[in-house]
């Protein structure tokens, strides 16, 4: 089934530097959307770009959107402690209703102080 | 806070037992969803509900049972579960299920312990 793949599984940076994790998926989107989990917690919606757009910006994240390599890549410029999560990207693959997420595994992000 | 709360938060059972988890969300939405999610694996869709009906039940076994008395309400009953069935269980909402691959709106979790 359709599946958005995270990667790196696991990113371990210091603080103020930059953070890129990357998505691929297998079949045509509507959209993508990235979520990010703080441990034990419910997923928290970031950012949505459409099948038609390239890249969005929303204070320190951007994420692009490479439709002809399927994939989507997530920056967090200047990270901060407080950024340690997990992030997931999820797909949604139809054009009509009733159609659901489909999350990947996740990258596992520690930003060291 | 994300407009969607769960009860309890935490939850031990034995496998005899039966017991409810509940979700309520104060957003006006209209489409509800259980999640289930273990350890290193993806996040896995139980069920979706749009306009209080069901729409999905993704091949869960049949002793989780949910309920949908309303658009802001959502109920999974759980009965004779397995050890392996201990996970962190999510509600999530979104508004309208007719766009398609919405934004969603998640509750902080129920943590299940199955023993």
């Amino acid at each position: 089934s359709q599946q958005g793949e995270e990667d790196p599984q696991a990113l371990s940076i210091q603080e103020g530097e930059n953070a890129t994790m990357n998505c691929s998926y297998k079949t045509s989107i509507n959209n993508l959307q990235w979520y990010r989990q703080n441990s034990g917690r419910g997923l928290v919606h970031l950012i949505l770009i459409r099948s038609n757009e390239r890249e969005k910006h929303s204070g320190r994240l951007r994420v692009t959107l490479d439709t002809s390599k399927k994939s989507s890549s997530l920056l967090i410029t200047a990270s901060r402690a407080a950024d340690t999560a997990s992030y997931f990207c999820a797909t949604a693959i139809g054009m009509s209703g009733n159609t659901p997420l489909v999350f990947g595994k996740g990258t596992r992000l520690s930003v060291i102080a | 806070e994300t407009g969607v709360t769960q009860t309890p938060r935490h939850l031990v059972m034995g496998m005899t037992n039966k017991k409810s988890l509940k979700c309520e969300q104060h957003l006006g939405h209209n489409a509800m969803y259980w999640y289930k999610q273990s350890a290193k694996k993806p996040l896995e869709l139980m069920f979706v509900y749009n306009f209080k009906e069901q729409t999905e039940n993704n091949s869960v076994p049949s002793r989780f049972s949910p309920e949908c008395p309303n658009s802001s309400h959502l109920f999974l009953h759980l009965h004779t579960l397995q050890p392996e069935d201990s996970a962190l269980y999510l509600c999530a909402s979104s508004q309208d299920p007719r766009g398609g691959g919405e934004t969603q709106y998640f509750g902080p979790g129920t943590r299940l312990l199955v023993l």
